[in-house]
Order: structure tokens, then sequence, then C-alpha cells
């Protein structure tokens, strides 16, 4: 089973409009941490945004923010005012509790190309 | 304060050359992760170092790959005898326990992209 689903292959937003890129989960470990990445054409992988499973508060940073649903193992990326600058590939991904097998290692999920139009 | 590093940006190989990769992680770090990510896919984790220490190696890592961190502090991935298969962009990131508020956020260097002909 896939353990991090992204099922929007490409989303297209306006310029300036706000835009939600979908990701589920699936763990059994109590404890992990759900990260979100951009990767522009360029390749680099950017850190955007954590969200930890214990956190009781959405994570916000500038115009990122999540809405962490627990229950429903879903974590989505809302991106606020959208620019041109943010068309890239935008990826999912979930680092489990630590254990003797598991030492942080994430797993992405498929990714979700999103274009910015002006 | 640097990012993760890595060297070469773009490798051109014959099948059956050796070829390695080096990544230097953010100089506090003292975990470091390999993957490797193929077009349209999201990244694969090859595997972890723990300061000098490997402590875990996917099921990818065939025996064609080894990698080192002799000193904890940068790593090399050296793949023998490349395939056509191992063209991909591979992938250093790097993170330390405690850091970011105690996320242990990876950080990733630009990767190293690697075609075989």
């Amino acid at each position: 089973a896939q353990k991090i689903t992204q099922t929007q292959p490409g989303m297209f937003v306006q310029e300036k409009e706000a835009v939600t890129l979908d990701c589920t989960y699936d763990t059994s470990d109590q404890s992990y941490g759900l990260f979100w990445y951009k990767q522009p054409s360029s390749g680099e992988m950017i850190f955007l945004i954590y969200q930890g499973s214990y956190d009781e508060q959405n994570a916000t940073e500038g115009r990122y923010s999540l809405n962490f649903q627990k229950a429903r193992k879903s974590t989505n990326l809302v991106i606020s005012a959208s620019q041109l600058g943010d068309s890239a590939m935008y990826f999912c991904a979930m680092r489990e509790g630590l254990s003797g097998t598991s030492y942080g290692k994430l797993t992405f999920g498929q990714g979700t190309i999103l274009t910015v139009h002006p | 304060d640097t990012g993760v590093s890595q060297d070469p940006r773009h490798k051109i190989t014959k099948r059956g050359q050796n070829v390695t990769f080096r990544c230097d992680p953010i100089s506090e770090h003292n975990r470091l992760y390999w993957y490797r990510q193929t077009l349209g896919q999201g990244p694969e984790f090859l595997t972890y170092f723990q300061n000098e220490a490997q402590l875990e190696k996917s099921r990818l890592l065939s025996d064609r790959f080894s990698a080192e961190r002799p000193k904890g502090s940068f790593s090399t991935l050296e793949i023998q005898r490349t395939e056509q298969g191992d063209s991909a962009m591979y992938l250093c990131a790097s993170s330390s326990p405690g850091s970011e508020g105690g996320t242990d956020t990876q950080y990733f260097g630009p990767g190293t992209r690697l075609t075989v002909l």
C-alpha cells in the first residue's frame, strides 16, 4: 500500500489566488512528521513546512499553511496569494517514528505539478 | 551558513563504468541521507549515516552501490559497473536531531544527475 498518496498529478491556479494540494498518508505509528517540499525545474528540493503528529495547531509558514486532519490521515498544503515563482513540483513526505529499523528516512509521494497562470 | 552541496551536478558515463558522487552536508548536521529520484517520481531512500556509521540501507542499494562517510563529514556514493537503469537524480540530504525546534528537518543538496549511455 502506498504510504503517501498525492492524487493530483497537476494543478493550475491563477496568480494571486489560493490553491490546495492534497496529500494522504498511511502509518501505524503514533509519532511521525509530515513535510512538504518544492522542487523547481532546477531540481533542488526546497523545504517548505512541517507538521508533527502531536501538533494541535495547523502549521503555517508565510504563504504556506497546512490543513492537518489526523483522523482522516491527510495533510493538505494551502498556498495563498499564488505567485508565478510558485510554479514547480510539490512533494508531500512522511517521517515515521524512530525505531530500531527506522532512522528518520522520508517517504515521498508522487508529487503534484503546480502551474501558476498570470 | 552554506547549505548541502553535491559534486558533480551532472555526470554522463558509459554503461559499465564506475562513478562516484560527493556530498558535503551542513556542517553541524550529523545525519546524512542519500536518495534516488527517477523522472516523474518522488525521491526514494537509499541509505543513512549517523556520523560515520552507515545505519540503514534500502533494498534499492544493490551490491554495485557503496556509500561511505569516513570522518562523519562529507559522504561519497559509488556506483560500479553502471547500467542504464541507474540513470537518475541522486540527492543528498542532511539533518540534525533537535534542530528546527525538534523537527529534524532534512535539507537537500542540488543533486547529481547521472546519465548512463
